[in-house]
């Protein structure tokens, strides 16, 4: 069964550092999300991608997210200059339309800010 | 933009007990309902959907039907194992899911 793949599984990053979240999508899946979620607390949406751009985000994605599709097949969420709030489980999710309507997560990226 | 409400854990139940999660959403459609669950340490896996009214979802034993007239989308199990211990997500779409806080399960032996 198709999976959509993230690396790393975890990062320990010093806050203040940039951190890339790498994700690679399942390849006929057009939409993209991330999303976050705070040790034991709720899934949170932060944004989603299609065709190239940024089709939605959330109050979260501040200026310090971004977003971008480098080679056509990676699927990347940069944190510019880490918090320790920002210390989360990552996950990306792919969206399929049509018959098999539906999304597919990743197994996600724990990451700790220090 | 849509929400949606389940019910708070932790819920702690005996091997075959039945399991029920109640669900509800707010929306200015119908948006398509899932369940996800996420085992400790894992990721979010699907669990089930439904994407129009009076559907049901059901997998693994699992079942929830979608109900428009009280816009729900409750979960039920009739005998659960250990196995099924886990944190359950309702969400609804809205070009993006939007979760639920999830409710934990805890079967014992």
């Amino acid at each position: 069964e198709p999976e959509v793949t993230q690396t790393p599984s975890h990062q320990v990053t010093q806050m203040g550092q940039e951190v890339i979240l790498r994700c690679v999508p399942i390849s006929n899946h057009l939409y993209f999300y991330w999303y976050r979620q705070i040790l034991g607390q709720k899934v949170e949406f932060l944004v989603s991608f299609y065709n190239n751009e940024i089709s939605e985000k959330s109050e979260i994605f501040d200026d310090q997210f971004s977003v971008e599709r480098p080679d056509g097949s990676n699927f990347t969420l940069k944190i510019r200059s880490t918090k320790l709030e920002d210390s989360a489980m990552y996950f990306c999710a792919t969206k399929e339309t049509g018959i098999n309507y539906g999304y597919t997560f990743g197994s996600g990226t724990r990451l700790t800010v220090v | 933009g849509n929400s949606v409400t389940q019910m708070e854990g932790p819920v702690t139940l005996s091997e075959e007990a039945f399991l029920t999660i109640n669900c509800t959403y707010t929306a200015t459609g119908y948006p398509s309902l899932f369940w996800y669950v996420q085992y400790p340490g894992e990721g979010l896996q699907l669990l089930l959907k439904a994407t129009k009214a009076d559907d049901k979802g059901s997998n693994k034993g699992f079942e929830a039907t979608y109900r428009k007239e009280t816009t729900s989308f409750h979960l039920e199990k009739g005998s659960v194992q250990v196995s099924d211990s886990a944190v359950y997500f309702c969400a609804s779409d809205d070009y993006k899911l939007s979760f639920g806080a999830g409710t934990t399960v805890t079967v014992r032996a």
